[in-house]
């Protein structure tokens, strides 16, 4: 098993710019989602899914957008980067029944210049 | 809303020297409590948990009890190695709108020298 995968591990944008992260999980959970790390911010939600085809925002929505088409996949889209949006962006995964123990892939350093 | 205070850091010990680090909390409902540690590059990683009020969580030497009286879950570890060096993330989760998701701490970074 590969676990959780993000693709790309790194990325620089200039403002204005729009990309696509990839996350993708070979566990079969139900439940995935996007969390921001900043430095001394810890972690914080940014959009989550509980099954395919759905989607609800976390804490730091704005300036995102996400799509869960497949169950093993869930996508965060930048549509006009901002020098804000420079973060690392973790994907995580879970079973309903145990949403407590996620299961994080490792990470997408992006920097919006 | 429900909140995680982790002590600042960076810690730095000697290798095998005894470990705490303070965490307490902040919930209108009776959360479940973590602690993810993240190793220098990679993701987060479940350490410990408790679900309950007195519920003891330990791995890999780690050990974290669910203290509600003094809303705390410090983690502690008798022993630590060089391998041990992470950024250590208190956690906790509650149910609500967000309650899928953890409500991380700021982290608190260890460097164990040897």
């Amino acid at each position: 098993n590969a676990g959780v995968t993000q693709t790309p591990k790194f990325r620089v944008l200039k403002t204005g710019q729009s990309m696509t992260l990839l996350c993708a999980q070979d566990m079969n959970h139900e439940y995935m989602y996007w969390y921001r790390q900043d430095p001394g911010m810890g972690l914080r939600l940014i959009h989550y899914s509980v099954g395919e085809g759905t989607t609800a925002k976390g804490e730091v929505p704005d300036g995102y957008n996400v799509s869960r088409l497949k169950k093993q996949n869930f996508l965060l889209g930048l549509e006009s980067a901002a020098p804000s949006q420079t973060s690392v962006y973790f994907c995580a995964s879970s079973f309903p029944q145990s949403a407590d123990t996620q299961y994080f892939g490792p990470g997408t350093r992006l920097t919006v210049l | 809303g429900d909140s995680v205070t982790q002590m600042e850091g960076p810690v730095t010990l000697s290798e095998e020297a005894f470990l705490t680090i303070n965490c307490t909390y902040t919930a209108t409902g009776y959360p479940s409590l973590f602690w993810y540690v993240q190793y220098p590059g990679e993701g987060l990683q479940l350490l410990l948990k408790a679900t309950k009020a007195d519920d003891k969580g330990s791995n890999k030497g780690f050990e974290a009890t669910y203290r509600k009286e003094t809303t705390s879950f410090h983690l502690e570890k008798g022993s630590v190695q060089v391998s041990d060096s992470a950024v250590y993330f208190c956690a906790l989760i509650t149910s609500g709108y967000s309650g899928y998701a953890l409500n991380f701490g700021k982290g608190t970074s260890l460097l164990v020298t040897p």
